[in-house]
C-alpha cells in the first residue's frame, strides 16, 4: 500500500471544525483513502473512505483534492470525545485484501 | 451482525515465558485476520495476517508466531518472551472480498506487560 504523511498532533477547540490533512503523493488510480481513529485505550475504529468524490457521513467529512494526491478529514464540531490518533490509510481496490499498513497518525487534542 | 473477541484483557508474563493471545470473529465466513502491536505511545505495527486456514504471512522477524486453525479463529504465540514484546496487541479483521473499500474491523485488544 502507498505511503501517507500526517502531522504528528494538532489541536483544537471543542465546538469549532477541525482539518485533518493527509499527502499521498504516490496514490494510485485504484487506491481508496481511508480514515480511522484509535480512542485512548481502544482499538482503532473506521471513520471514513473514498475514491475520488467528497463523501460525508454521520461522523465526518472527507475532501479528497481533485489530484488525489491529498485529503482532508473534516469533523465539523470537534468535541472532547473526538480526541483521539487519526490515520489516513490507502487501500488498493485492485489488489487483494492482504496488508494494511498504519502510518503514526496525528494525535488530535479537543481543549474547551 | 459481526462481533470480534480478544482474551485475555491483560497479561503480565515473566521474561522467557509461553504466550498465548486468542482471538476470533463470529457472523462471517473466510475473513482476512490480522495481528498487529502497538507499543506504548507508539503506532500500529502489522505483525501477521491470514487470507484462510493454515495460511499466515509474517511481517516482522521475531520470536512470535501464528496460526489459524479454524476460519475464525486467529492464535498468536511465543515460546518465550522478551521484555520488547509488551505491548497492546489487536486483532482485526476484514470481509473476504477482493476491493480496498473494505472497512477494518478491530477487536478491543489485549495489554500485555512483560516483566
Amino acid at each position: 500500500d502507498a505511503k501517507t504523511t500526517q502531522p504528528n498532533s494538532m489541536e483544537s477547540n471543542e465546538e469549532e471544525p477541525v482539518h485533518l490533512p493527509c499527502n499521498h503523493s504516490t496514490i494510485s488510480g485504484t487506491d481508496y483513502i481511508h480514515w480511522y481513529r484509535q480512542l485512548p485505550s481502544q482499538g482503532p475504529e473506521y471513520v471514513i473512505h473514498g475514491l475520488t468524490s467528497n463523501v460525508n457521513n454521520r461522523m465526518a467529512s472527507l475532501a479528497i483534492a481533485e489530484d488525489r494526491k491529498s485529503s482532508t478529514l473534516i469533523l465539523h464540531r470537534a468535541t472532547l470525545r473526538d480526541a483521539a490518533v487519526y490515520y489516513c490509510i490507502l487501500r488498493d481496490v485492485a489488489g487483494t485484501a492482504s496488508k494494511l499498513t498504519f502510518g503514526t497518525g496525528t494525535r488530535l487534542q479537543v481543549t474547551l | 451482525s459481526q462481533t470480534i473477541h480478544q482474551w485475555p484483557a491483560t497479561l503480565v508474563q515473566p521474561v522467557g515465558s509461553p504466550l498465548s493471545l486468542e482471538c476470533t470473529v463470529e457472523g462471517t465466513s473466510n475473513p482476512n485476520l490480522y495481528w498487529y502491536r502497538q507499543a506504548a505511545g507508539r503506532g500500529l505495527q502489522l505483525l501477521f495476517y491470514s487470507v484462510g486456514i493454515g495460511q499466515i504471512s509474517s511481517e516482522v522477524p521475531q520470536n512470535l508466531s501464528a496460526s489459524r486453525p479454524q476460519d475464525r479463529q486467529f492464535i498468536l504465540s511465543s515460546k518465550k518472551l522478551l521484555l520488547s514484546d509488551s505491548g497492546f496487541y489487536l486483532c482485526a479483521w476484514i470481509p473476504d472480498l477482493a476491493g480496498g473499500m473494505e472497512t477494518q474491523y478491530f477487536g478491543p485488544g489485549t495489554r500485555l506487560l512483560v516483566l
